[in-house]
């Protein structure tokens, strides 16, 4: 079965400009989850999704933004690119959450962004 | 505030021993508590789930513990090796119904052989 699959793996941008990062998730996995990663704050969610519906969003600017689409891949936009938003973006996929139980996230190989 | 700490930021201990770290974590009460091991220039990794009815999880080398009057959480490599060599992070999900996990800073471990 395939992995979680990110595109593209590294992405250069200048400020002011905007990005869109993709995420297909491993088949049959329909809740996508997004993360920020830089040395200085860890991993720091940014949202998720479960049937094309955001269910949680982190604590992050509106100018970051998502989707998904019904055959569960998805993307993340952001918008007016600040220096600050250079890290790695991950995405991580999983199944269905059931009897509340949380499920194991198997996660991409991320997206690395530089804003110059 | 809440947050989650992991012990120190790295670790370098002699192949063979026992590597041992720490994710404390104050204002959460989470049902579960993960553990990934993550590469550089890949995602995390998956490695073991402890419920917070659960004293104790082994997985081959592995073991975790999960005290929830401490609000901690220990990870035990034992017999390590240099392809233990990562750095660990551990994960929390804040409460049921949230769709989301809390990750710890990371504690980078290096094995020296």
């Amino acid at each position: 079965k395939a992995g979680v699959t990110q595109t593209p793996r590294y992405l250069i941008k200048t400020r002011g400009q905007q990005v869109t990062l993709s995420c297909s998730p491993i088949s049959g996995h329909r809740s996508v989850s997004w993360y920020q990663q830089t040395p200085g704050q860890g991993l720091q969610f940014l949202f998720e999704y479960f049937s094309e519906t955001q269910r949680n969003k982190g604590n992050f600017p509106g100018r970051f933004s998502g989707r998904q689409f019904s055959n569960s891949r998805s993307e993340m936009n952001v918008s007016t690119l600040e220096l600050g938003d250079s890290a790695l973006y991950l995405c991580a996929s999983s199944l269905t959450q059931t009897d509340g139980v949380k499920n194991i996230q198997y996660f991409g190989a991320g997206t690395r962004l530089s804003v110059l | 505030s809440q947050k989650i700490e992991q012990n120190s930021e790295a670790l370098n201990i002699q192949e063979g021993k026992t590597a041992t770290l720490t994710c404390n974590y104050t204002n959460y009460s989470p049902a579960y508590l993960q553990w990934y091991r993550q590469d550089p220039g890949r995602g995390p990794v998956f490695l073991l789930l402890i419920r917070e009815n659960e004293k104790e999880k082994r997985k081959e080398r592995l073991k975790v513990t999960f005290d929830t009057t401490l609000k901690q959480s220990l990870f035990h490599i034992t017999a390590s090796q240099p392809a233990d060599s990562a750095t660990y992070l551990c994960a929390l999900d804040p409460g049921s119904l949230t769709y989301k996990y809390i990750f710890g800073t990371g504690t980078r471990l290096k094995v020296l052989a």
